[in-house]
């Protein structure tokens, strides 16, 4: 069964950097299949996506973070993960890791439980 | 760019039906598969409805999805509604000109 675990640092001082892994057990990211991806909820709001990557390490990033984002892949670890430059308070929520299937659609499933990250002083 | 507008919230009684809309703007929505998740409070996001209209295992037939081109959006419809039905539904697509996935706002659902 395919989980993704997503482990972060909790709190980030604003103007830091927020860095985050996807540790995925029950498949292989070299999966042809699949894409992975980062979605992100700020408390009491709705869910924006963030960015995918690719096993082969292909980005895709939405326009509003890309000038503040990187995702990276660790093939030999089976896990993936993000860089968010000079965060602000704006960039508090729950981040979730997923998986995304283009057979399926473009949908986004399973998901990891979340990781709410605080920026703050 | 592609957009999903959702209404913010929708109320309807025990054992009734009711239907949450997505519309796209920036584009046309049948261009791309739509997909929809419940989440319920303090719960990770769960997909209930997958390819405008196919249910993934486990998830009742009470739920049904739809595409109506004529108005460009999506429906999520719920019958039989219950109390466990009470969460936030979003629609998700994908627009693949940019390529950007894309989320609607979000619907809370009150069973009351």
């Amino acid at each position: 069964q395919l989980q993704l675990q997503e482990s972060g640092p909790g709190l980030v001082q604003p103007s830091e950097t927020l860095s985050l892994t996807c540790d995925v057990s029950g498949d292989s990211i070299t999966n042809s299949l699949y894409y992975w991806g980062w979605i992100r909820q700020p408390p009491g709001q709705g869910l924006e996506w963030i960015g995918n990557i690719y096993y082969n390490g292909d980005t895709y990033y939405n326009p509003s973070l890309r000038s503040r984002l990187t995702m990276s892949i660790d093939t030999s670890k089976n896990q993936y993960s993000l860089k968010l430059t000079s965060v602000t308070a704006a960039d508090t929520a729950v981040y979730y890791c997923a998986r995304l299937g283009y057979t399926s659609g473009w949908l986004f499933d399973p998901w990891g439980q979340g990781t709410l990250i605080n920026v703050s002083s | 760019n592609f957009m999903l507008t959702q209404p913010h919230s929708v109320s309807e009684s025990p054992g009734k039906t009711v239907t949450i809309s997505c519309t796209g703007s920036g584009g046309d929505i049948a261009s791309n598969y739509v997909q929809w998740y419940q989440q319920r409070p303090g719960s990770v996001p769960t997909n209930v409805i997958c390819k405008d209209d196919q249910r993934p295992s486990g998830v009742p037939d009470r739920f049904s999805g739809s595409i109506d081109t004529s108005s460009n959006s999506a429906s999520l419809t719920i019958s039989g509604l219950k109390t466990e039905d009470e969460a936030d539904y979003y629609c998700q697509s994908y627009d693949s000109r940019n390529p950007n996935w894309v989320f609607g706002g979000g619907t809370k659902l009150t069973v009351l």
